[in-house]
């Protein structure tokens, strides 16, 4: 399993441009989340999804949108960047579980995108 | 979510145990206490939860006070591969939980 994957790794963008981040796994989880990183912080939810064809705000959800049209997938969308939104973008999943299982709302993480917003 | 207060940064000696404080005295009853890490540039890993008990597994303890209002991540012998920010999260785990800043372990050789 190649667990939760992002694509790109690396992207540098001018203001105003848009683009679109992808998230996919392969666990079958139910849960997916985007996260936002900046320097000497910890990660601040931007949205997240509890299942296929729904999505929720976060924390930080201004000047993002966010679609889960497939199971496997959970794109962030950015559709004016910002110099603001330059930030190391984190995207993570988890399965339905029991409250009660050892595994309850374990989060598995990709390996992060680095945007840059010129 | 309740929120929780971590120091900022700890310095533990290589091969002792290393005791991660976290207060979180507005915990609701139903809220789960989690602790996560993140080693510099990847994603954050989980270590372990609990609600009420002690909790132990490969990585870890997790100590948490009877009146649920503060709680100790253990790492039993610490190297240096466990220098990393130490995130302590509480939340209801039926969906999202919120990180803060967490405390930044340095593992001393």
């Amino acid at each position: 399993n190649a667990g939760v994957t992002q694509t790109p790794k690396f992207r540098v963008l001018k203001t105003g441009q848009s683009m679109t981040l992808l998230c996919a796994q392969d666990m079958n989880h139910e849960y997916m989340y985007w996260y936002r990183q900046d320097p000497g912080m910890g990660l601040r939810l931007i949205h997240y999804s509890v299942g296929e064809g729904t999505t929720a705000k976060g924390e930080v959800p201004d000047g993002y949108n966010v679609s889960r049209l497939k199971k496997q997938n959970f794109l962030l969308g950015l559709e004016s960047a910002a110099p603001s939104q330059t930030s190391v973008y984190f995207c993570a999943s988890s399965p339905w579980v029991e409250p009660s299982a050892s595994s309850y709302n374990e989060q598995f993480f990709g390996p992060g995108t680095r945007l840059t917003v010129l | 979510d309740a929120k929780t207060t971590q120091p900022t940064s700890m310095d533990c000696a290589e091969g002792r145990a290393a005791n991660l404080p976290c207060n979180h005295s507005t915990i609701s009853g139903n809220e789960y206490v989690y602790w996560y890490r993140q080693i510099h540039s990847q994603g954050p890993q989980y270590i372990i939860h609990g609600l009420k008990n002690n909790e132990t597994n490969e990585m870890a303890s997790l100590i948490i006070t009877e009146d649920r209002k503060s709680s100790t991540l253990i790492l039993p012998h610490a190297t240096l591969r466990d220098t990393a920010v130490y995130y302590c999260i509480v939340s209801l785990g039926d969906d999202k939980i919120i990180f803060g800043k967490g405390t930044r372990l340095h593992i001393l050789p």
